[in-house]
């Protein structure tokens, strides 16, 4: 089965700089990738995806990226703020019988004044 | 509540006990899904549900049980088999066909007492 792997697991940046979170997967059938942002005690939200016919998107201060060949695919931000502070997951799925979500182990991103 | 409920939102479980934990949704989403959250762990599929009377196992369905015998609800028992219960559970749906992001539930946070 698939298997994701996210880094790293905890980040802190100051406000206004960039943060980048990684994300790695094993199977070359994935084809989907969303990235969702958990505040403290919430649901998870989805922030972005992308899927495999492009290798990059774009909504306002969230990018990501995404590497078929390498199997790797990040989430970039810009001009981050305190309300980015959160824990962000990756999660990969491929279109097909199954099409269920594998998500990484998360990543606690702290935005610091 | 975003069209996904989850039911009660805090849940005590003795020792030896089955517990059920609720979801249902309005959004007319064919799949449904039951992920686990620990800490530094992320989310662990438990069951998913493509269509009414259908479901297949996740990764860790083990001391679990779900059915769907609506398209709107898809309850999932935590039974006495399960031997570390305690975690904060996240139900999902989605539309089937095709790559899309899932919507959660807020969450049902069950301890052991």
């Amino acid at each position: 089965g698939e298997n994701v792997e996210q880094h790293p697991s905890t980040l802190s940046v100051q406000e206004g700089d960039s943060a980048v979170i990684k994300c790695t997967y094993s199977d070359s059938a994935s084809n989907y990738f969303p990235w969702y942002k958990q505040e403290l005690g919430k649901r998870p939200q989805l922030i972005i995806d992308i899927r495999s016919n492009v290798g990059e998107k774009k909504d306002q201060r969230i990018a990501v990226t995404l590497n078929k060949t390498a199997k790797h695919f990040s989430l970039h931000i810009t001009e981050t703020q305190p309300e980015d502070s959160a824990v962000y997951f990756c999660a990969a799925s491929y279109t097909g019988t199954a099409s269920k979500l594998t998500f990484g182990t998360g990543t606690r991103l702290q935005v610091t004044l | 509540d975003g069209g996904i409920t989850q039911s009660p939102k805090y849940l005590f479980r003795k020792e030896g006990q089955n517990v059920t934990l609720s979801c249902e949704q309005n959004l007319n989403h064919d799949a449904m899904y039951w992920y686990r959250q620990d800490p530094g762990q992320g989310l662990r599929l438990i069951y998913y549900s493509q269509i009414v009377n259908d479901f297949q196992k996740g990764d860790i369905a083990e001391g679990y049980s779900v059915s769907r015998e609506k398209k709107e609800s898809f309850p999932l028992t935590v039974t006495s088999a399960q031997k570390n219960p305690t975690a904060f559970y996240l139900c999902a749906s989605s539309i089937h066909r095709g790559n899309y992001g899932y919507t959660f539930g807020s969450g049902t946070r069950l301890t052991v007492v």
